[in-house]
């Protein structure tokens, strides 16, 4: 069964520094998607990406962050300046359609700001 | 603002047994969509089962089923004959009609004693 994957497992950043996750979202689907996890927290919706534009994002994504699909596979989330708060699980995920079809979701990239 | 609560962090059951997680979610609007997603330690998270706020029927995937009580905005999962490998975080979630981003509950570990 197709599944989303998403690179590294693992990010370990200095405070400061850009981060760039990768997404690959299963091919056939049209919407794309970022949560992410802080430790003990909600999963929360950061930004969902239609016909290559952002259609819906979050109060936490703020300029800080961008999202892209460079080419016809990838979709990647960027964090320009990283904040101690930023450290948390990122999960990308994709769906054929929006609203009553399911959402398939990537193992999640681990996110350590020092 | 939609919400989605669930108001048990940790659960266990007997290997075999049945287990009822609960959610409850808050909302103004009458088309929408619920979900309860799994998962497992270290992996993605995986759909389990999913509502139409329109439909009264109770949805039913083999061993899990849902008790959708629309006007209690109640939305509660049951595991019958509970596996080794249920064992995992459930996740409850909830879509507007059209809209594009989930909205989670915080989570329940549930535990299998074997």
């Amino acid at each position: 069964e197709p599944e989303v994957t998403q690179t590294p497992s693992h990010q370990v950043t200095q405070m400061g520094q850009e981060v760039i996750l990768r997404c690959v979202p299963i091919s056939n689907h049209l919407y794309f998607y970022w949560y992410r996890q802080i430790l003990g927290q909600k999963v929360e919706f950061l930004v969902s990406f239609y016909n290559n534009e952002i259609s819906e994002k979050s109060e936490i994504f703020d300029d800080q962050f961008s999202v892209e699909r460079p080419d016809g596979s990838n979709f990647t989330l960027k964090i320009r300046s990283t904040k101690l708060e930023d450290s948390a699980m990122y999960f990308c995920a994709s769906s054929v359609e929006r609203g009553n079809q399911p959402q398939h979701f990537g193992d999640g990239t681990r996110l350590s700001i020092l | 603002a939609q919400t989605v609560t669930q108001s048990q962090p940790e659960m266990s059951v007997q290997e075999a047994e049945t287990v009822t997680l609960s959610c409850t979610y808050d909302t103004s609007e009458s088309d929408y969509y619920l979900f309860w997603y799994k998962q497992p330690p270290s992996r993605q998270m995986i759909l389990v089962i999913r509502q139409e706020a329109y439909k009264q029927q109770n949805a039913t995937e083999n061993r899990f089923s849902v008790n959708f009580q629309k006007a209690a905005k109640s939305f509660s999962l049951k595991i019958s004959d509970s596996q080794l490998g249920d064992a995992a975080m459930y996740f409850c979630a909830y879509t507007l009609q059209g809209a594009q981003k989930l909205v989670f509950g915080q989570g329940t570990r549930l535990t299998i004693n074997p």
